[in-house]
This record gives structure tokens, sequence and C-alpha cells, in this order.
């Protein structure tokens, strides 16, 4: 089973500022079956991007991912307020998926 | 549009069992790929099992694999959890996702509200 370790657990800034995320694999991920969500207390999970770099439906183009292998990143090129939540990588590449333990978005 | 809404949870002892269910509506749900995802209380997500769009199909987490069975009926647009012999850590918010078209591989890009099972005695 892959395992996807995000990092940072916690990650302080501004509104306005610049966000990256880490998401790494304990082996190598299909780029193709890479996502990445968003959580905001009480609600389902949305998804922001798929296949590694590619947006979902309405997704704002300031969050982009990239990545390959075992190493992928999501960026958020400048924070609004609704961006402060927790961020969660998944691989869904096989009968099963995995998530990453998530990386919170706090504001500073 | 997509709708996918759970129901059947609520407060059981350890043991004890519980059916879930997810009405699909919006969609052909008998040409998608199913999920079961659950979240305890300030934890991560936690795939839980999948089944195919035909039922042929699935697989689980090792954490409820012989306790928990997915099933659909397409006829009905309804997923379902079969829980049995429910323990502490099973308590969780469960969420059913819509995955890939047919065998097609996609991620979660619609979810339920999901349902919250509470095992305490």
């Amino acid at each position: 089973e892959i395992v996807l370790t995000q990092s940072p657990g916690t990650l302080s800034l501004s509104p306005g500022e610049r966000a990256t995320l880490s998401c790494r694999a304990s082996q190598s991920v299909n780029s193709t079956y890479l996502a990445w969500y968003q959580q905001k207390p009480g609600q389902a999970p949305r998804l922001l991007i798929y296949g590694a770099s590619s947006r979902a439906t309405a997704i704002p183009d300031r969050f982009s991912g990239r990545g390959s292998g075992t190493d992928f990143t999501l960026t958020i090129s400048r924070l609004e307020p609704e961006d402060f939540a927790v961020y969660y990588c998944q691989q869904y590449g096989s009968s099963l998926w995995t998530f990453g333990q998530g990386t919170k978005v706090e504001i500073k | 549009q997509v709708h996918l809404v759970e129901s059947g949870g609520g407060v059981v002892q350890p043991g004890r069992s519980l059916r879930l269910s997810c009405a699909a509506s919006g969609f052909t749900f008998s040409t998608y790929t199913m999920h079961w995802v659950r979240q305890a209380p300030g934890k991560r997500l936690e795939w839980v099992a999948i089944l195919s769009y035909d039922g042929s199909n699935k697989n689980y987490a090792d954490s409820v694999k012989g306790r928990f069975t997915i099933s659909r009926d397409n006829s009905k647009n309804t997923l379902y959890l079969q829980m049995n012999s429910l323990r502490s850590e099973d308590t969780a918010v469960y969420y059913c996702a819509r995955g890939g078209f047919g065998d097609s591989m996609y991620p979660g890009g619609y979810w339920g509200q999901g349902t919250l099972v509470t095992v305490s005695s």
C-alpha cells in the first residue's frame, strides 16, 4: 500500500501570501492518479486537482499542482480568506484510495 | 446536478450492526464506481471500500475487511454499507463518493454530506 506523507502539518500564512504544500509517496505514483482536496470544518472534501496538475471544474486558477514519481506539490498563488482549510493529497490509481494526513493552512 | 445523500448513521453499541445508505441522483448511477470513505473526529480521511459500477468487483480497507460489506442496487440508485461487529474505532463520519465512469479511475469529484456513526456503550 502506498503511504502518502504531507508536509508541513500546519502552514501559518496571511491572505495574499503564497502557499506551497508537499505530498511525498512511499513509492512511485503514476501522476495520472494523484489528486488534491480541500476540506473545511463540517464539510465534505472538495476536489481541487486531479492527474497531479489538472484543475477540477470551477476551481480558481490560483490553485495549481505539479509533480511526478514520489514528490507532488499543491500551490495556492495568493491566499484568499476562503482558502484557509485543510488540504489532503490522494492517490487513486488502484482499486483502493489512500490519503495523506493533511496540511492545515491557517491564518497567521 | 449530482447529489449524494447518506443516511443510517447513529449511536450503536460495540459488537452491533448498522447499515448505511447513499441515495444518488443527477447522474446514471449504474455506470459509476462508488466508494465509502470515513473520517474519525479530528482525523484524516480513510478510504473504506470500493464497488464497481456493476457490482462485480469490490475491495476493502484492511481495517474493515471481514466486517463490512459494500453493495448497491442500481435499480434504486442506492449504495449501501453493511457494518457488522462494530468497534469504537469505527466511530466516524461516513461519506459516499462517486469514482470513475465504468472501469476508469477517477478521484472523488462528488461526495455526500456524510452520516455520523458513533460506536459507544
